[in-house]
């Protein structure tokens, strides 16, 4: 089935780093949706793609659509502490326009 | 405007008891999931529905029922509590994208 892998898995960074990580599928996707959860939290979408090739700014944060289709990146700018949670990739299911699979999770922590 | 709300926050459930997690939307949203997140893991979806009176199994729906009987509603219904379903489960609703709710801690002992 259907699968999504994102990478890292956990990385620790310094405040003020650069953060990059991705997502990729052996599937074509037509969407990519980048959440951010926070401990004891539900997951908030950050920023949603709809085309390939699409690169969406939202702050800090920018996110790529693959021009393959089949990935996608999210990287964060200049770290600040409160960036620190899961970052989830996810994408509609081949069987289902509205019905979504996330990937593993890249977990960020941010040191002061 | 609320989003997406759940009750309880918090329960623990003996072997063997039932509970009904609720969730509700104030978003007229049609499409609405549940979801399990097992520590240290992604989502996995166990049913979802795509308007009232219409519902359909997600990747791990053993263990589970569900029922929409309005487009607010999506109540998941856990029959038989077993320790593998100790996990934390999370409603959500879309329009084209999800918008999810805080979520439920379940423990079963």
């Amino acid at each position: 089935g259907q699968q999504l892998n994102q990478s890292p898995q956990s990385m620790f960074i310094q405040e003020g780093e650069d953060v990059s990580m991705n997502c990729t599928s052996s599937s074509i996707f037509n969407t990519w949706l980048w959440y951010k959860q926070d401990p004891g939290e539900g997951p908030v979408l950050l920023i949603a793609l709809y085309k390939a090739g699409e690169l969406t700014s939202n702050g800090r944060l920018t996110a790529q659509f693959g021009i393959t289709r089949k990935d996608s990146f999210l990287n964060i700018s200049a770290s600040i502490p409160s960036d620190v949670g899961i970052y989830f990739c996810a994408g509609p299911t081949t069987s289902g326009t509205y019905k979504y699979i996330f990937g593993t999770g890249t977990r960020l922590k941010v040191l002061a | 405007n609320a989003g997406v709300t759940q009750t309880p926050k918090f329960r623990i459930l003996k072997i063997g008891q039932s509970m009904t997690l609720q969730c509700t939307q104030d978003m007229n949203h049609n499409y609405m999931y549940w979801y399990r997140q097992d520590p240290g893991m992604g989502l996995k979806l166990i049913y979802y529905s795509v308007g009232a009176g219409i519902t359909d199994k997600g990747e791990v729906p053993n263990g589970y029922n569900v029922s929409r009987s309005t487009t607010e509603d999506f109540p998941l219904r856990l029959e038989l509590a077993a320790p593998s379903q100790t996990s934390v489960y999370f409603c959500a609703s879309s329009s084209v994208t999800q918008y999810f709710g805080p979520g439920t801690r379940l423990t079963v002992l």
